[in-house]
């Protein structure tokens, strides 16, 4: 299975940018990049995903390398409620089967100061 | 839309007790999954389904069993409860490419 490499912990100040980045490397051609975030004491939650293309949405927008082995996600002006660990993942297109069980890796701690 | 709700949301065992989770989604959604999480990991892949009717084995399925009867419902068995088996339980169901998953049931196996 293809895997992702995240920084253990970052730090961002509220009200600015935050620059999440992902490595992985060995992505195939069907896989999806996805990213949940896991808010503390709660379940994970969908934040975005893409194949090729750059991806915005209400809560972030997703950077996709030219090459596919690396990605950013972005949120644009963090605030106290983004503080969370941030996973990245490789998925192919359908979750069903052996075709594509999501593994989430350790992820990224995201710490907002005030 | 309540979504994903898991019942119960927190249960002690002892050694060799036996119980079962309960995961109820109304999104109408094909797949389900049982992931646990334990301190500072990741979540792991216990099993999943792919429809009624179906189960299959994630990476860390040994002592649990599933069943999944009806659509919107997936359960997790536990027969004979361990410590190791202490850890928060989150069910999810997906779409294609989206998972969606419940608040988590914490365990505890003393």
């Amino acid at each position: 299975d293809a895997k992702t490499t995240q920084p253990n912990s970052m730090e961002s100040n509220e009200e600015e940018p935050v620059h999440l980045p992902c490595n992985h490397s060995t992505i195939s051609g069907t896989d999806y990049i996805h990213w949940y975030r896991q808010l503390p004491s709660q379940g994970p939650e969908y934040v975005i995903h893409g194949l090729t293309s750059n991806v915005n949405n209400r809560m972030a927008s997703l950077a996709i390398a030219e090459d596919r082995k690396s990605s950013t996600l972005i949120l644009h002006r963090a605030t106290l409620r983004d503080a969370a660990v941030y996973y990245c993942i490789l998925g192919e297109v359908d979750y069903g089967g052996s075709q594509g069980n999501l593994i989430f890796g350790k992820g990224t701690k995201l710490s907002v100061k005030p | 839309n309540a979504g994903v709700t898991q019942t119960p949301k927190f249960r002690v065992l002892k050694t060799g007790q036996s119980m079962t989770l309960l995961c109820a989604q109304d999104m109408n959604h094909e797949y389900m999954y049982w992931y646990r999480q334990d301190p500072g990991m990741g979540l792991r892949l216990i099993h999943y389904s792919v429809g009624e009717g179906t189960t299959a084995k994630g990476e860390v399925p040994d002592g649990y069993n599933v069943s999944r009867l009806k659509k919107q419902n997936f359960l997790l068995g536990l027969e004979s409860a361990a410590p190791s088996q202490t850890s928060v339980y989150f069910c999810a169901s997906s779409s294609r490419r989206v998972l969606t998953f419940g608040a988590g049931s914490r365990l505890t196996v003393l």
